[in-house]
């Protein structure tokens, strides 16, 4: 049971380049998150999904876009990168149920450069 | 819009010290309550939760937290920190509903001197 995983671990791109993170969840949940931790910022939600096929904003979407293609799979995309948004990212999970009760298990991080 | 605060950025213990670390929310509803924890290098684990009941939870690591209603505060606590400890603290407050979003504080940086 791999739990919450991240590819890839680093990344370094030049401004206006594209990429995408990919997070991987073995435990069946039917929630995903993307949140980004900055220095002083705590953790910011950029964007979430409630199953497969749907996502929604968070508090800080702008500049990426989410795709939830398969239950397990949620991919967060970078279509022009800026350094704005180097930051590091991580992926987070949790079951539905009981509504706000559920703990969120998160995935080992992302740590992004935009240079 | 719900806030967390958080006004310990940085704190620097010796080791055997106790530990208090502050948290406020802003949100005068029901609210579920959590710390998590950062390893250096390593990704978010749960340290406890409260989300109705007695509210001194304890959580792993001799880690506990006291909810007290009246103050909006879930503060946490820890009566002999070890180096081990050194980590950065998150408290978070989850809004309910349908989405299980979790708004985070600024986090704590905690140093513990051997």
């Amino acid at each position: 049971n791999a739990g919450v995983t991240q590819t890839p671990k680093f990344r370094v791109l030049k401004t206006g380049q594209s990429m995408t993170l990919l997070c991987a969840q073995d435990m069946n949940h039917e929630y995903m998150y993307w949140y980004r931790q900055d220095p002083g910022m705590g953790l910011r939600l950029i964007h979430y999904s409630v199953g497969e096929g749907t996502t929604a904003k968070g508090e800080v979407p702008d500049g990426y876009n989410v795709s939830r293609l398969k239950k397990q799979n949620f991919l967060l995309g970078l279509e022009s990168a800026a350094p704005s948004q180097t930051s590091v990212y991580f992926c987070a999970s949790s079951y539905w149920g009981l509504a706000g009760r559920n703990e969120q298990f998160f995935g080992p991080g992302t740590r992004l450069t935009v240079l | 819009a719900q806030s967390v605060s958080q006004h310990n950025h940085h704190v620097i213990l010796s080791e055997a010290a106790s530990l208090e670390l502050g948290c406020n929310y802003s949100y005068g509803g029901t609210v579920n309550l959590f710390w998590y924890v950062q390893y250096p290098g390593q990704h978010l684990q749960l340290l406890l939760k409260y989300f109705s009941g007695d509210p001194l939870v304890k959580g792993i690591k001799g880690f506990e937290a006291e909810f007290i209603k009246s103050k909006f505060s879930f503060n946490l606590r820890k009566p002999s920190v070890q180096w081990s400890d050194t980590a950065e603290y998150f408290c978070a407050v989850n809004e309910g509903g349908a989405t299980n979003k979790l708004i985070f504080g600024t986090g704590t940086l905690l140093a513990v001197q051997p």
